[in-house]
């Protein structure tokens, strides 16, 4: 059972918002939300991290609703250079290994 | 501030030989973890290690695939005789001992060529 559903991919423009909403409907109590970007033959780079209401920081947001059962990671005026694939994840921190979907795979047009 | 590092950047080995990953975490993270992600697909979960200790190996496959994350020196994921299904991106990633949240740092991988 996949504990997060992402689109497989999106197509989006120069200059527009782009927001990718990820669904977990089985989130637990402890489990934080984290969204990673990752480009071709590079590894996974950090984001953003949640739990609730909305984190903001220097290159998205992320949108978390009172019932936590999806997230919308939101990136502003995108460029050619925010086309990558982007994770979704859920997890509380325990003695586990983090789980990776196949992301959204986000491309950007001129 | 070194991130993680992983190498070699490009392994190339002959079907039957032994091909030996290395990955150094960032300085002051005790958790490693190691990722296999085949083309076009996303990042499959191998094994994940405390210094000295396996504590998830769930994703390792039972037979050729081993880890290790000595006390001193980097953590190691070996594959003995390595077949054609073998080839793929190998990426680790580490994390500092309370894991604030859920933030993993990863290095650039290791492309793993079975020929």
């Amino acid at each position: 059972l996949a504990k997060t559903t992402q689109p497989i991919s999106m197509d989006s423009y120069e200059g527009q918002e782009v927001n990718i909403t990820c669904s977990h409907n089985n989130i637990a109590t402890n489990d934080y939300i984290t969204w990673y970007q990752q480009f071709p033959s590079q590894g996974p780079r950090f984001i953003i991290q949640g739990y609730k209401t909305k984190v903001t920081n220097e290159v998205a947001s992320l949108f978390i609703p009172a019932d936590r059962k999806s997230s919308t990671l939101s990136l502003p005026r995108v460029s050619l250079s925010d086309t990558a694939v982007y994770y979704c994840l859920v997890e509380g921190g325990g003695a586990d290994g983090l789980t990776f979907g196949k992301g959204t795979h986000l491309i950007i047009q001129p | 501030n070194a991130g993680v590092m992983q190498n070699p950047r490009h392994l190339v080995r002959r079907r039957g030989q032994e091909a030996r990953l290395r990955c150094s975490p960032m300085k002051g993270h005790s958790h490693v973890y190691w990722y296999r992600q085949l083309p076009e697909e996303g990042l499959k979960f191998m094994v994940y290690l405390q210094k000295e200790n396996i504590i998830d190996e769930s994703g390792m496959p039972k037979e050729r695939f081993s880890a290790e994350f000595p006390k001193e020196g980097p953590s190691i994921l070996r594959i003995q005789q390595v077949v054609r299904g073998d080839s793929a991106a190998y990426f680790c990633a580490s994390s500092p001992l309370d894991r604030e949240g859920e933030k993993l740092f990863f290095g650039s991988g290791t492309q793993l060529s079975v020929l």
